[in-house]
């Protein structure tokens, strides 16, 4: 079975400072990785997704993300954070193969103060 | 752009009634997804359909139920609303068994009372 762990409820930068959500996954086969944000009292947007290739993955806002096969991981990353940035992230998986639904962590809050 | 729209932002409903979400998307993807949200919880997946009239259970589908009759629509049915459904329910879509994004609905926040 596949699961996703986001081992931070809330993160909290200053504006100006590199962040980063952490991402862990477990799959039995090669996994899809997402990262998806939500601003208040609104659906999931994607940003970015792995599929295969460079484990440097660059998305929408200028946000990226990098996979690391041998630690499982999948964290989303930003040089230089605004306050703009401050919202609910998700990090979700699927198998490479077969036609399944994401499965998503729990979310993680960023909040970059000014 | 793809466009997912659900049928009402905010829905307040009394225990034991039976209520309907809808979710229409345009893009003639064949997959759709109802996911529920709650803090603390993330988003847990109730039901997903890969084509028109079928449908899968996925982890939390007990007191809910599901249609889709036509490919663009897929409704969520509480047979019978408690106050434990109370919460945000998101639905999604996606095309194929590739590799593409789901893209969602702007939600649908039910209070039963």
């Amino acid at each position: 079975a596949q699961s996703v762990a986001q081992p931070e409820d809330q993160v909290n930068v200053a504006e100006g400072n590199p962040l980063t959500v952490k991402c862990t996954y477990s799959v039995s086969g090669n996994p899809y990785l997402f990262w998806y944000v939500q601003y208040p009292n609104r659906g999931l947007q994607f940003l970015l997704k792995y599929i295969t290739g460079d484990n440097l993955v660059k998305g929408s806002y200028g946000f990226e993300a990098e996979f690391n096969k041998s630690q499982t991981s999948f964290h989303l990353k930003k040089p230089s954070a605004l306050v703009s940035d401050s919202a609910l992230y998700f990090c979700a998986v699927r198998l490479l193969s077969g036609n399944t639904p994401l499965v998503f962590g729990k979310g993680t809050r960023l909040s970059v103060i000014a | 752009d793809v466009k997912v729209t659900q049928s009402s932002r905010y829905l307040v409903k009394r225990t034991g009634e039976k209520v309907f979400l809808e979710c229409v998307q345009d893009m003639d993807h064949e997959n759709m997804f109802w996911y529920r949200q709650d803090p603390g919880l993330g988003l847990r997946l109730i039901y997903f359909s890969y084509d028109v009239k079928m449908k899968e259970k996925g982890d939390i589908p007990e007191g809910y139920s599901v249609s889709r009759e036509k490919k663009e629509r897929f409704s969520l049915i509480l047979e019978s609303a408690s106050t434990n459904q109370t919460s945000m329910y998101l639905c999604a879509s996606r095309a194929g068994q590739g590799v593409y994004e789901q893209y969602f609905g702007p939600g649908t926040r039910l209070t039963v009372t």
